[in-house]
């Protein structure tokens, strides 16, 4: 079982709605959570950080849910600039900073 | 946010060539970097964590004497990999490590380069 999981997508979106995605995680030990952004053939971009209460950036909310290991992302509103692949990262160890990735999931915002 | 540069951005060698990648974090200091590596439509894989002043730690199945890490400097990791071959070909990604405490709250980021395309013929 890998480590961290994501729904691959793609998820087609209209321009203007709501789409959001979950990914879990399977150590329990886990203490950093993180959504970053990938673009085509480019590096993977911080998005946000994921805090225990939730946590909201604009069109972007994101959830952690313990107790089930998932975190969630919403993206309201959705632009055409929001297309790209979206990386769920777990962190175990906080102060190594040793992180696991997710492969992914695809975002596609169409007109 | 924090820059980190990678050079090359791209290269294309041939099978049998050494090709050196540097990642320099370029306004702080790090100690810690790692090194990954994405094949197409799949996620990062960590390969090795560099740290400064020592020798690097490996991931299971990734050979160090075929990657070579070198941490000279708190803004600098260098990735040597010995004679590439054409399945060595991807996309290489370096990231840099930052973390403490901020307005009460613990930070733990990594900031990435922008990634060398390895094309081994």
């Amino acid at each position: 079982r890998k480590e961290v999981e994501q729904d691959p997508g793609p998820f087609n979106v209209p321009e203007g709605a709501t789409v959001a995605f979950n990914c879990t995680y399977s150590n329990s030990a886990s203490q950093s959570f993180f959504w970053y952004r990938q673009d085509c053939r480019k590096e993977p971009k911080l998005l946000m950080s994921v805090y225990s209460s939730g946590n909201e950036d604009g069109r972007f909310t994101a959830q952690l849910n313990r107790a089930s290991q998932y975190i969630s992302l919403l993206i309201r509103d959705s632009k055409l600039s929001d297309s790209a692949t979206y990386l769920c990262v777990v962190a175990t160890t906080d102060s190594w900073g040793k992180f696991q990735f997710g492969a992914g999931t695809q975002v596609v915002v169409t007109p | 946010g924090a820059v980190v540069s990678q050079h090359p951005s791209w290269v294309i060698c041939k099978s049998g060539t050494s090709v050196k990648i540097e990642c320099r974090s370029l306004d702080f200091q790090a100690t810690t970097m790692f090194w990954y590596r994405q094949f197409p439509k799949q996620s990062l894989m960590l390969m090795a964590t560099s740290n400064e002043g020592s020798k690097a730690t490996y991931e299971q199945g990734v050979e160090k004497d075929k990657f070579l890490i070198n941490h000279a400097s708190l803004t600098l990791s260098t990735l040597t990999v010995t004679s590439a071959h054409p399945e060595d070909s991807s996309f290489y990604i370096c990231s840099a490590h930052i973390s403490g405490e901020a307005s009460g709250r613990s930070y733990n980021e990594q900031f990435f380069g922008p990634g060398t395309r390895l094309t081994v013929l």
